[in-house]
């Protein structure tokens, strides 16, 4: 299958400060990306649809000026946590479709201090 | 939009039984399927998937079957081994194009030795 790398894997920040994010399809090239968050023992949650050379399109309720996405090649598109806060801590992972299927990354654990 | 119904939420067997995760969905229009894996802190893993033209599908221990009309489809797991521990979770296509992922609230099964 279809390799998807996620990277940092684990980021702990201070409050206010911002955090990026990358994800990247490694064999092959993918236009479209999306991005989830997940919390403990919850399932996953669509936070936006990333394009690539294109405005990500985000789900209600997320907001776009805290989450910034950034889709500027074909194998990396990048989700910035903004002036980070605690409630924004949370298991947050990408994934990349390839053919029909979705590949998912490893996932970042973020935690805000 | 799509809903997606999971059950049972936790599942626990002896090595060697089967194990089985149905799925509901509420879009007529979904076309595709999947059922993923996922590990403690890792991102969900593509372990089978089905589309609206195939009614059941199998590979080794694992077998999905989709019942269109019913709009339920669900995941079966033979033989189970401890290493199949994990958390599992269904998905189905937002509409009849592959746009979106909706998921299930998973599935938390523990195999026993």
């Amino acid at each position: 299958g279809a390799v998807v790398s996620q990277h940092p894997s684990r980021v702990i920040c201070k409050s206010g400060t911002s955090v990026k994010i990358e994800c990247r399809s490694l064999d092959f090239q993918a236009t479209t990306m999306f991005w989830y968050r997940q919390f403990p023992k919850q399932s996953l949650m669509l936070m936006a649809t990333s394009n690539e050379g294109s405005k990500a399109t985000y789900e209600q309720g997320v907001e776009k000026d805290k989450f910034l996405i950034n889709h500027a090649s074909l194998t990396l598109s990048t989700l910035t946590v903004t002036s980070a806060h605690p409630e924004d801590s949370s298991f947050y992972i990408c994934s990349a479709r390839f053919a029909t299927e979705a590949f998912f990354g490893q996932g970042t654990r973020l935690t805000v201090v | 939009g799509e809903n997606v119904e999971q059950h049972p939420s936790t599942l626990s067997v002896q090595e060697g039984d089967s194990a089985v995760i149905k799925c509901t969905y509420s879009d007529s229009a979904s076309n595709y399927f999947p059922w993923y894996k996922q590990e403690l802190g890792k991102g969900p893993q593509l372990i089978i998937d089905i589309r609206s033209n195939v009614g059941e599908k199998k590979d080794q221990r694992i077998a999905v079957t989709l019942n269109k009309t019913a709009k339920h489809f669900s995941l079966h797991i033979t033989e189970t081994q401890p290493e199949d521990s994990a958390v599992y979770f269904c998905a189905a296509t937002l509409g009849g194009s592959f746009q979106k992922l909706v998921f299930g609230t998973g599935t938390r099964l523990l195999v026993s030795p």
